[in-house]
């Protein structure tokens, strides 16, 4: 089983449409937890972190579930520009630099 | 503009050769991190650096080497290179340790024929 796991996708979806990734990860112990944003052929950039109280930026809302060891990204109205990649990261500890990264969902919204 | 520059953006290489990848970034951050990236596997980390003079391994270390002689500058060298390497590597930087914000380089696409 991989460390961190997220649907590849893609998810087709139409403009204004709400949708919603999940990332499940396998070590008990990771304390941050991030979503990161990949557009083809360019590099990650940050999204949002993730808090255990869930965090939200305008469309976008991220919650973390310690219990079943998974992380959300909701997207609400979705726009044309929000087609990428997102990825999700875990932090295994406190500090540390062996940050996991999973291996994307595509998202295309279309007109 | 600050940021995180690699070079070359992209190479073909002959199996065999020795190639070093540069980095270098201008926003004073101690830590910097190599990944590459394949398709369906995601991003993997190869080494790190926690600040200048020392550097650990990650999860795909073999076949790679880095140095930090100072804060800016974090080269990748592969000694050997063989088309298992091909891909696409991604610096990377922040201020202490990846529970801060990663800032990415724009990728260098590395083909080993």
């Amino acid at each position: 089983r991989k460390e961190v796991e997220q649907d590849p996708g893609p998810f087709n979806v139409p403009e204004g449409a709400t949708v919603a990734f999940n990332c499940t990860y396998s070590n008990s112990a990771s304390q941050s937890f991030f979503w990161y944003r990949q557009d083809c052929r360019k590099e990650p950039k940050l999204l949002m972190s993730v808090y255990s109280s869930g965090n939200e930026d305008g469309r976008f809302t991220a919650q973390l579930n310690r219990a079943s060891q998974y992380i959300s990204l909701l997207i609400r109205d979705s726009k044309l520009s929000d087609s990428a990649t997102y990825l999700c990261v875990v932090s295994p500890y406190t500090g540390g630099f062996k940050t996991i990264f999973g291996a994307g969902t595509r998202l295309f919204v279309k007109a | 503009i600050a940021g995180i520059t690699q070079a070359p953006t992209s190479q073909i290489l002959a199996a065999g050769r020795r190639m070093t990848l540069r980095c270098t970034q201008d926003m004073r951050h101690n830590a910097m991190y190599w990944y590459r990236q394949d398709l369906g596997l995601g991003l993997r980390l190869i080494h790190y650096s926690n600040t200048a003079g020392t550097t650990g391994k990650g999860e795909v270390p073999d076949g790679y080497s880095v140095s930090r002689a100072n804060t800016d500058d974090f080269p990748l060298t592969l000694a050997s290179a063989v088309p298992s390497q091909t891909s696409v590597y991604f610096c990377a930087s922040s201020k202490g340790g990846m529970n801060t914000e990663a800032f990415f380089g724009q990728g260098t696409r590395l083909t080993v024929v």
